[in-house]
């Protein structure tokens, strides 16, 4: 059954410390995303890659967070230094080649809820 | 712009049917997309639709879409408890990149 997963599942750490989310796409898809969830501002696009390249990340505030796909099984995403507004869960997607299923199809992880005090 | 819109909450009497409705701007969408998010769950899609069609049916579950008001609707017929959840449309323009809505909170009554 294949799925994405990510870790950790649930994060608390003090401002200032730097954070690290990881994320596995499904294996043989060529896009991953990464999304903000939180009550205020719903569900937010941070950055997307296809084939490990950025493709958007016109959602993430760069001075502090930064994503990368060292290869094709793991993105990450790092917030450095941390603040509390960065308290959010954080999902990761990833989705198959075009075309090759329902259009454009994301599958989500399970989210990384980051608590930030 | 691309702004996809949805009333946030909807409360239905169970057995009954829901409608969750979402608007968009942008007439030059390809696929429509209804997904789901169970509490701390990820989403998960439901059902799609392509701009060409004007309805789908899918068991309990029936999606219409007006071009012409840029209205999409998802139809829950015989509502159970299970499908309480959050409710997201989104859309697409022809690349992999999704416009969610703000989702619909949608809650069963006994």
């Amino acid at each position: 059954d294949a799925r994405v997963t990510q870790t950790p599942r649930h994060k608390v750490t003090e401002m200032g410390q730097e954070v690290t989310m990881r994320c596995q796409p499904i294996l043989g898809h060529n896009t991953v995303f990464w999304y903000r969830q939180t009550m205020m501002q719903g569900l937010e696009l941070l950055a997307y890659f296809r084939n490990r390249a950025p493709l958007d990340d016109s959602g993430m505030p760069k001075d502090r967070f930064s994503a990368e796909m060292p290869d094709a099984t793991l993105a990450t995403l790092k917030i450095q230094p941390s603040e509390p507004r960065d308290s959010a869960v954080y999902f990761c997607a990833s989705g198959p080649r075009a075309g090759t299923t329902l259009g454009y199809e994301q599958f989500f992880g399970p989210g990384t809820r980051l608590t930030v005090l | 712009g691309e702004d996809v819109e949805q009333s946030l909450f909807l409360s239905v009497r169970e057995g009954d049917s829901s409608v969750i409705n979402c608007t968009y701007t942008d007439s030059s969408s390809t696929y429509l997309y209804w997904y789901k998010q169970e509490p701390g769950a990820g989403l998960q899609l439901l059902t799609y639709i392509f701009s060409n069609m004007d309805m789908k049916q899918d068991q309990r579950l029936t999606v219409l879409l007006n071009k012409k008001d840029k209205h999409l609707s998802l139809r829950i017929a015989d509502t159970q408890t299970g499908d309480s959840a959050i409710y997201f449309c989104a859309e697409t323009f022809g690349n992999e990149k999704l416009t969610f809505g703000t989702g619909t909170r949608l809650t069963i009554i006994p």
